[in-house]
């Protein structure tokens, strides 16, 4: 039931590009992504609904493909700002009102 | 002023003790909700409410007890406290209609049970 998240972890050096990848065994009606900085909360990046879209906003964004049940997140010439652990969440499609979460991707940046 | 507000910020106590976590929410969301944060970073929820009502009652140790008095607020309570709940709670709210209904957490309670 809990969304696989890929990699665990990345390093890379500023202004290299990311993939995270989220993929579930249930149909899905959503997913979400968090950015969650050490010792802070999670913060909300965007959220992606059943029909198959793509947003983004500034260099990151991310696709949902509704019949793999999976979704992308990608991070553009990444900046410092970037590190922290991202996680994806999913609803199913019965609306169960209840985000499950990932087990996160650490991703570092290095100057 | 804070969204989700969590208080306190730190707890420190010992085992079989009771303790409370509160939280309020600002931003007139309909649904609130309480996760568990474990040292490995897994965030696993607890409980949902929705004005008010409980809606999600994860399989959670009956020692937890969750109340929300309006909407804005939902407060735990943990019974005989265990090492085991050593962990950050994180209080988070949505407004569940709308195509952005993402969550908002509040700044987390860490835990610590001796």
């Amino acid at each position: 039931q809990q969304p696989v998240q890929s990699p665990q972890a990345v390093i890379l050096r500023e202004g290299e590009d990311a993939v995270i990848n989220c993929s579930s065994s249930k149909a899905l009606y959503s997913v979400h992504w968090y950015r969650q900085k050490h010792g802070e909360a999670p913060v909300f990046l965007m959220i992606l609904l059943k029909g198959g879209e793509q947003k983004g906003h500034d260099k990151i964004s991310a696709s949902f493909n509704e019949k793999k049940q999976q979704s992308s997140l990608y991070l553009t010439a990444s900046q410092l700002s970037y590190s922290g652990t991202y996680f994806c969440g999913t609803e199913r499609v019965n609306r169960d009102d209840k985000i499950i979460f990932g087990k996160g991707t650490r991703l570092h940046i290095l100057p | 002023d804070t969204a989700v507000s969590q208080t306190p910020k730190y707890l420190v106590t010992q085992m079989g003790n009771d303790k409370s976590i509160k939280c309020e929410q600002n931003l007139g969301h309909d649904t609130m909700y309480w996760y568990k944060q474990d040292s490995k970073k897994f965030l696993k929820i607890m409980f949902s409410y929705n004005n008010k009502e409980l809606i999600i009652n994860e399989t959670v140790p009956n020692r937890f007890s969750p109340k929300s008095p309006d909407k804005a607020h939902l407060n735990l309570h943990i019974n005989s406290l265990e090492l085991g709940d050593s962990a950050v709670y994180f209080c988070a709210s949505s407004q569940d209609m709308g195509p952005n209904y993402g969550y908002t957490f509040g700044s987390g309670t860490r835990l610590t049970v001796v």
